[in-house]
Protein backbone atom coordinates (compact mmCIF):
# COMPACT_ATOMS: atom_id res chain seq x y z
CA UNK A 1 0.00 0.00 0.00
CA UNK A 2 0.23 3.56 -0.31
CA UNK A 3 3.15 4.93 2.42
CA UNK A 4 4.03 8.56 4.17
CA UNK A 5 7.21 9.04 6.08
CA UNK A 6 7.59 11.70 8.17
CA UNK A 7 11.54 12.91 9.09
CA UNK A 8 12.25 13.10 11.81
CA UNK A 9 10.11 11.41 14.29
CA UNK A 10 10.94 12.88 17.43
CA UNK A 11 12.89 16.43 18.01
CA UNK A 12 13.82 18.47 20.76
CA UNK A 13 14.70 22.10 20.35
CA UNK A 14 15.25 25.32 22.46
CA UNK A 15 12.44 28.14 22.21
CA UNK A 16 13.53 30.51 19.49
CA UNK A 17 15.04 28.19 17.22
CA UNK A 18 13.35 26.68 14.26
CA UNK A 19 12.26 23.41 13.53
CA UNK A 20 11.88 21.71 10.02
CA UNK A 21 9.61 18.66 9.28
CA UNK A 22 9.69 16.48 6.20
CA UNK A 23 6.58 14.84 4.86
CA UNK A 24 7.11 12.29 1.64
CA UNK A 25 4.84 9.70 -0.43
CA UNK A 26 7.07 6.67 -0.83
CA UNK A 27 5.17 5.60 -4.15
CA UNK A 28 2.86 7.68 -5.33
CA UNK A 29 2.30 11.08 -6.41
CA UNK A 30 0.26 13.49 -4.06
CA UNK A 31 -0.93 16.96 -5.50
CA UNK A 32 -2.31 17.54 -2.11
CA UNK A 33 -0.69 17.21 1.49
CA UNK A 34 -2.10 18.13 4.86
CA UNK A 35 -0.51 19.26 8.02
CA UNK A 36 -2.13 18.13 11.44
CA UNK A 37 -1.53 18.90 14.64
CA UNK A 38 -2.48 16.63 17.49
CA UNK A 39 -2.72 18.20 21.05
CA UNK A 40 -3.10 15.70 24.19
CA UNK A 41 -6.86 14.07 25.01
CA UNK A 42 -8.15 15.83 21.39
CA UNK A 43 -8.53 15.25 18.18
CA UNK A 44 -6.39 15.77 14.53
CA UNK A 45 -6.40 19.49 13.83
CA UNK A 46 -6.07 20.77 9.93
CA UNK A 47 -3.53 23.51 9.91
CA UNK A 48 -3.13 23.79 6.42
CA UNK A 49 -4.09 22.35 2.94
CA UNK A 50 -0.84 21.94 0.25
CA UNK A 51 -1.06 22.02 -3.12
CA UNK A 52 1.98 21.01 -4.78
CA UNK A 53 3.23 24.28 -7.00
CA UNK A 54 0.83 26.81 -4.86
CA UNK A 55 0.67 28.76 -1.42
CA UNK A 56 -0.70 26.38 1.61
CA UNK A 57 -4.35 26.91 2.49
CA UNK A 58 -4.39 28.07 5.98
CA UNK A 59 -7.38 27.12 8.52
CA UNK A 60 -8.25 29.94 10.64
CA UNK A 61 -5.98 30.62 13.63
CA UNK A 62 -3.03 29.31 12.32
CA UNK A 63 -0.24 31.77 11.83
CA UNK A 64 0.75 31.28 7.79
CA UNK A 65 4.46 32.96 8.99
CA UNK A 66 4.65 30.98 11.92
CA UNK A 67 4.38 27.98 10.24
CA UNK A 68 5.82 27.47 7.01
CA UNK A 69 4.44 25.19 4.28
CA UNK A 70 6.73 24.30 1.21
CA UNK A 71 5.49 21.82 -1.00
CA UNK A 72 8.38 22.00 -3.88
CA UNK A 73 7.15 18.29 -5.70
CA UNK A 74 4.70 15.95 -6.01
CA UNK A 75 6.32 13.79 -3.07
CA UNK A 76 7.95 16.47 -0.87
CA UNK A 77 5.96 18.98 1.16
CA UNK A 78 7.74 20.54 4.37
CA UNK A 79 6.53 22.30 7.36
CA UNK A 80 8.72 24.46 9.43
CA UNK A 81 7.84 25.81 12.98
CA UNK A 82 9.54 29.27 13.33
CA UNK A 83 10.75 30.78 16.48
CA UNK A 84 9.18 27.58 18.24
CA UNK A 85 7.93 28.04 21.46
CA UNK A 86 6.87 25.49 24.36
CA UNK A 87 2.98 25.76 23.50
CA UNK A 88 4.08 24.90 20.07
CA UNK A 89 4.95 21.37 21.31
CA UNK A 90 2.87 18.82 20.12
CA UNK A 91 2.42 16.06 17.61
CA UNK A 92 2.51 17.14 13.92
CA UNK A 93 0.81 14.53 11.24
CA UNK A 94 0.67 15.24 7.67
CA UNK A 95 -1.17 13.03 4.90
CA UNK A 96 -0.65 12.66 1.21
CA UNK A 97 -3.68 12.52 -1.14
CA UNK A 98 -3.67 10.12 -4.03
CA UNK A 99 -5.41 10.61 -7.23
CA UNK A 100 -8.39 8.32 -5.73
CA UNK A 101 -8.80 11.03 -3.48
CA UNK A 102 -7.65 8.29 -0.46
CA UNK A 103 -5.39 10.20 2.17
CA UNK A 104 -2.62 8.18 3.48
CA UNK A 105 -0.85 8.98 6.64
CA UNK A 106 2.55 9.68 8.06
CA UNK A 107 3.63 8.08 11.15
CA UNK A 108 4.01 11.76 12.90
CA UNK A 109 6.80 13.49 14.44
CA UNK A 110 6.75 14.81 18.29
CA UNK A 111 8.27 18.00 18.57
CA UNK A 112 9.54 19.37 22.13
CA UNK A 113 10.40 22.90 22.77
CA UNK A 114 12.38 23.58 25.74
CA UNK B 1 -20.02 24.12 9.36
CA UNK B 2 -19.61 20.11 8.90
CA UNK B 3 -18.43 18.33 12.40
CA UNK B 4 -18.10 15.10 13.43
CA UNK B 5 -18.51 13.97 16.88
CA UNK B 6 -17.78 10.44 18.72
CA UNK B 7 -20.35 9.93 21.96
CA UNK B 8 -17.75 8.80 24.53
CA UNK B 9 -14.48 9.73 25.33
CA UNK B 10 -13.24 6.99 27.45
CA UNK B 11 -14.07 3.10 27.27
CA UNK B 12 -13.83 0.40 29.59
CA UNK B 13 -14.83 -2.80 28.53
CA UNK B 14 -13.48 -5.96 29.77
CA UNK B 15 -11.90 -9.12 27.32
CA UNK B 16 -14.68 -10.77 25.46
CA UNK B 17 -17.11 -8.11 25.71
CA UNK B 18 -18.65 -6.73 22.55
CA UNK B 19 -17.98 -3.06 21.42
CA UNK B 20 -19.53 -0.46 19.94
CA UNK B 21 -18.18 2.91 19.04
CA UNK B 22 -20.32 5.88 18.17
CA UNK B 23 -19.52 8.14 15.10
CA UNK B 24 -22.30 10.80 13.97
CA UNK B 25 -21.67 13.58 11.61
CA UNK B 26 -23.46 16.53 10.56
CA UNK B 27 -25.24 16.74 7.13
CA UNK B 28 -22.66 17.87 4.19
CA UNK B 29 -23.65 15.82 1.10
CA UNK B 30 -21.65 13.21 -0.35
CA UNK B 31 -19.30 11.47 2.10
CA UNK B 32 -16.79 9.15 2.60
CA UNK B 33 -16.33 7.73 5.95
CA UNK B 34 -13.39 6.35 7.77
CA UNK B 35 -11.97 4.74 10.75
CA UNK B 36 -8.57 5.16 12.22
CA UNK B 37 -7.06 3.51 15.12
CA UNK B 38 -3.72 4.45 16.91
CA UNK B 39 -2.36 2.03 18.94
CA UNK B 40 -0.24 3.48 22.40
CA UNK B 41 2.96 4.96 20.81
CA UNK B 42 2.32 4.50 17.25
CA UNK B 43 1.07 6.12 14.44
CA UNK B 44 -2.53 6.49 13.34
CA UNK B 45 -3.58 3.10 10.66
CA UNK B 46 -6.53 2.98 9.21
CA UNK B 47 -9.26 0.07 10.00
CA UNK B 48 -12.10 0.19 7.30
CA UNK B 49 -13.29 2.85 5.12
CA UNK B 50 -16.92 3.21 2.92
CA UNK B 51 -16.74 4.96 -0.11
CA UNK B 52 -20.22 3.08 -1.30
CA UNK B 53 -21.98 -0.38 -1.90
CA UNK B 54 -22.79 -2.33 1.34
CA UNK B 55 -23.55 0.05 3.99
CA UNK B 56 -21.86 -2.75 6.12
CA UNK B 57 -18.30 -2.86 6.34
CA UNK B 58 -15.77 -5.85 7.00
CA UNK B 59 -12.16 -4.11 7.95
CA UNK B 60 -8.74 -5.41 9.90
CA UNK B 61 -8.94 -6.97 12.76
CA UNK B 62 -12.11 -8.14 13.01
CA UNK B 63 -13.94 -4.84 13.24
CA UNK B 64 -16.79 -3.54 10.81
CA UNK B 65 -19.11 -0.74 10.74
CA UNK B 66 -22.63 0.55 9.45
CA UNK B 67 -23.30 3.43 7.37
CA UNK B 68 -27.12 4.32 8.25
CA UNK B 69 -27.38 7.27 6.23
CA UNK B 70 -30.95 8.19 7.41
CA UNK B 71 -29.27 8.68 10.64
CA UNK B 72 -25.71 10.12 9.84
CA UNK B 73 -23.40 7.73 11.64
CA UNK B 74 -21.24 5.58 10.78
CA UNK B 75 -21.15 3.48 14.39
CA UNK B 76 -17.66 0.91 14.77
CA UNK B 77 -17.98 -2.52 15.99
CA UNK B 78 -16.16 -5.43 17.69
CA UNK B 79 -18.52 -8.60 18.57
CA UNK B 80 -15.28 -9.59 21.23
CA UNK B 81 -12.47 -7.36 21.87
CA UNK B 82 -9.22 -8.34 23.17
CA UNK B 83 -6.75 -6.67 25.48
CA UNK B 84 -4.67 -5.97 22.49
CA UNK B 85 -7.48 -3.50 21.01
CA UNK B 86 -6.82 -0.89 23.95
CA UNK B 87 -6.23 2.22 21.96
CA UNK B 88 -7.58 5.17 20.84
CA UNK B 89 -9.93 5.39 18.33
CA UNK B 90 -10.92 8.12 15.38
CA UNK B 91 -13.82 8.53 13.31
CA UNK B 92 -12.98 10.55 10.17
CA UNK B 93 -15.94 12.18 7.31
CA UNK B 94 -14.37 13.55 3.84
CA UNK B 95 -17.21 15.60 2.82
CA UNK B 96 -16.73 15.55 -0.69
CA UNK B 97 -18.98 18.93 -1.27
CA UNK B 98 -16.15 20.97 0.53
CA UNK B 99 -13.69 19.97 -1.17
CA UNK B 100 -12.92 16.50 0.26
CA UNK B 101 -11.99 18.70 3.55
CA UNK B 102 -11.22 15.43 5.93
CA UNK B 103 -12.99 16.65 9.59
CA UNK B 104 -12.23 14.41 12.41
CA UNK B 105 -13.91 12.88 15.57
CA UNK B 106 -12.16 13.70 18.87
CA UNK B 107 -11.59 10.24 19.55
CA UNK B 108 -12.56 7.67 21.34
CA UNK B 109 -9.75 5.87 23.93
CA UNK B 110 -10.63 2.01 24.59
CA UNK B 111 -9.22 0.46 27.33
CA UNK B 112 -9.49 -3.38 27.59
CA UNK B 113 -9.39 -5.12 31.12
CA UNK B 114 -7.42 -8.62 30.76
Amino acid sequence: GAVVSQHPSRVICKSGTSVKIECRSLDFQATTMFWYRQFPKQSLMLMATSNEGSKATYEQGVEKDKFLINHASLTLSTLTVTSAHPEDSSFYICSARDIGNEQYFGPGTRLTVT
Amino acid sequence: AQSVSQHNHHVILSEAASLELGCNYSYGGTVNLFWYVQYPGQHLQLLLKYFSGDPLVKGIKGFEAEFIKSKFSFNLRKPSVQWSDTAEYFCAVNFMDSNYQLIWGAGTKLIIKP
